[in-house]
């Protein structure tokens, strides 16, 4: 069982408003992911870390913004949401040595009014 | 350009039966390919996991192989439950670059009827 964890799960916001998605992990991973999923669609990564003070943007340009302050914790905010932006947010982490397993949270699902 | 495609999009089957999802791939170079279950409003969690010399990889009821020549790989399921209802989603790594890249494809949606 994987032990990362995003809120919230379901988000329903009016255009214009600052959001921040929470993702944490209990694992002690180094590389955290967020990936953008629309229905049917495959995963798009929009932003990932390696660690603490490391953050990189992904393939999908993305109007968000993310912060990695400490290991467990990666956070990606939105600072005007539009009706664009509504889609699932997925967070995962990665870490040991080898080939790295994918851990993914369970997801917040945003709409964007 | 590197792609993963699945086949097929989507797929009903009822309980007990076996079935065989597919993907291509034109990842180069090839690292690895694993395939993933993501439940309806959950994130995707591993099934296996396999590398350029390995032939197959099971987990369960649940069995991968892969050609790496014809860049092709399956996944079967024996004895489907109404639980396997899920997306399946392959996914292709590569080893072009630091980040170890990931290419996913749009899943098949399987369901199992009763």
């Amino acid at each position: 069982e994987a032990d990362i964890y995003q809120t919230p799960r379901y988000l329903v916001i009016g255009t214009g408003k600052k959001i921040t998605l929470e993702c944490s992990q209990t694992m002690g991973h180094d590389k955290m992911y967020w990936y953008q999923q629309d229905p049917g669609m495959e995963l798009h990564l929009i932003h990932y870390s390696y660690g603490v003070n490391s953050t990189e943007k992904g393939d999908l340009s993305s109007e968000s913004t993310v912060s990695r302050i400490r290991t467990e914790h990666f956070p990606l905010t939105l600072e005007s949401a539009r009706p664009s932006h509504t889609s699932q947010y997925l967070c995962a982490s990665s870490g040991g040595q080898g080939l790295e397993k994918l851990f993914f949270g369970s997801g917040t699902q945003l709409s964007v009014l | 350009k590197n792609q993963v495609e699945q086949s097929p999009q989507s797929l009903i089957i009822l309980e007990g039966k076996n079935c065989t999802l597919q993907c291509n791939y034109t990842v180069s170079p090839f690292s690895n390919l694993r395939w993933y279950k993501q439940d309806t409003g959950r994130g995707p969690v591993s099934l296996t996991i396999m590398t350029f010399s390995e032939n197959t990889k099971s987990n369960g009821r649940y069995t991968a192989t892969l050609d790496a020549d014809t860049k092709q790989s399956s996944l079967h399921i024996t004895a489907s439950q109404l639980s396997d209802s899920a997306s399946y989603i392959c996914v292709v790594g590569d080893r072009g670059s630091t980040l170890g890249r990931l290419y996913f494809g749009r899943g098949t949606q399987l369901t199992v009827w009763p």
